[in-house]
């Protein structure tokens, strides 16, 4: 039973618009979201986190908000770029003796100039 | 470079060789995991470790999968009698400390078992 879940495989935005990726989770323990974009035939490069004690962390044009309540998650990418193509991971941990991530399938992201 | 590095980028091999993949973390980072991604998934947990040692190797899918960090820098990803299954990218990634912190990833060895 997957814990992080992505259940947008595709998006394609116009550039210059709002990019929105969303991401839920199961865990209650989750105390720890990150996002990673990932381009082909490479690792996955960290964007940005956010501990569960916030609700939004915004850096440049990326901003992640998260609503416990609602195990939900999403990234905003505004205003969306040519160069943001990629997949997008959603992924969660929680501390403690744990270091692993969960992530999700991820979302794949076109923005059309 | 200053990132994590992954040796090699790309292997080949025959159903039931051995292969040995090699990570080398960012200097400094005490901690170092290894996913494995297949196609169309998100990376998934194999081992990770704190310093020399496996804090958690829940991931393992099975014996034929170890992992060694013999200087709590480098380490190897080691499968033996590779399988058509084991066909993915296993990627490598380091945090400072460990759990909460920040993981950066390698660009990852594709493993294609023929």
């Amino acid at each position: 039973d997957q814990q992080v879940k992505q259940n947008s495989p595709s998006l394609s935005v116009q550039e210059g618009r709002i990019s929105i990726l969303n991401c839920d989770y199961t865990n209650s323990m989750f105390d720890y979201f990150l996002w990673y974009k990932k381009y082909p035939a490479e690792g996955p490069t960290f964007l940005i986190s956010i501990s569960s004690i916030k609700d939004k962390n915004e850096d440049g044009r990326f901003t992640v908000f998260l609503n416990k309540s609602a195990k939900h998650l999403s990234l905003h990418i505004v205003p969306s770029q040519p160069g943001d193509s990629a997949v997008y991971f959603c992924a969660a941990n929680y501390g403690g003796s744990q270091g692993n991530l969960i992530f999700g399938k991820g979302t794949k992201l076109s923005v059309k100039p | 470079g200053a990132g994590v590095s992954q040796t090699p980028s790309n292997k080949v091999t025959e159903k039931g060789k051995y292969v040995e993949l090699r990570c080398d973390p960012i200097s400094g980072h005490t901690a170092l995991y290894w996913y494995r991604q297949s196609l169309g998934q998100g990376p998934e947990f194999l081992i990770y470790f704190q310093g020399t040692g496996a804090a958690d190797d829940s991931g393992l899918p099975n014996d034929r999968f170890f992992a060694v960090r013999p200087e709590g820098s480098v380490s190897t990803l080691k499968i033996q009698r590779t399988e058509r299954g084991d066909s993915a990218v296993y990627l490598c990634a380091s945090s400072s400390r460990g759990p909460g912190e920040t993981q950066y990833f390698g660009p990852g060895t594709r493993l294609l078992v023929l």
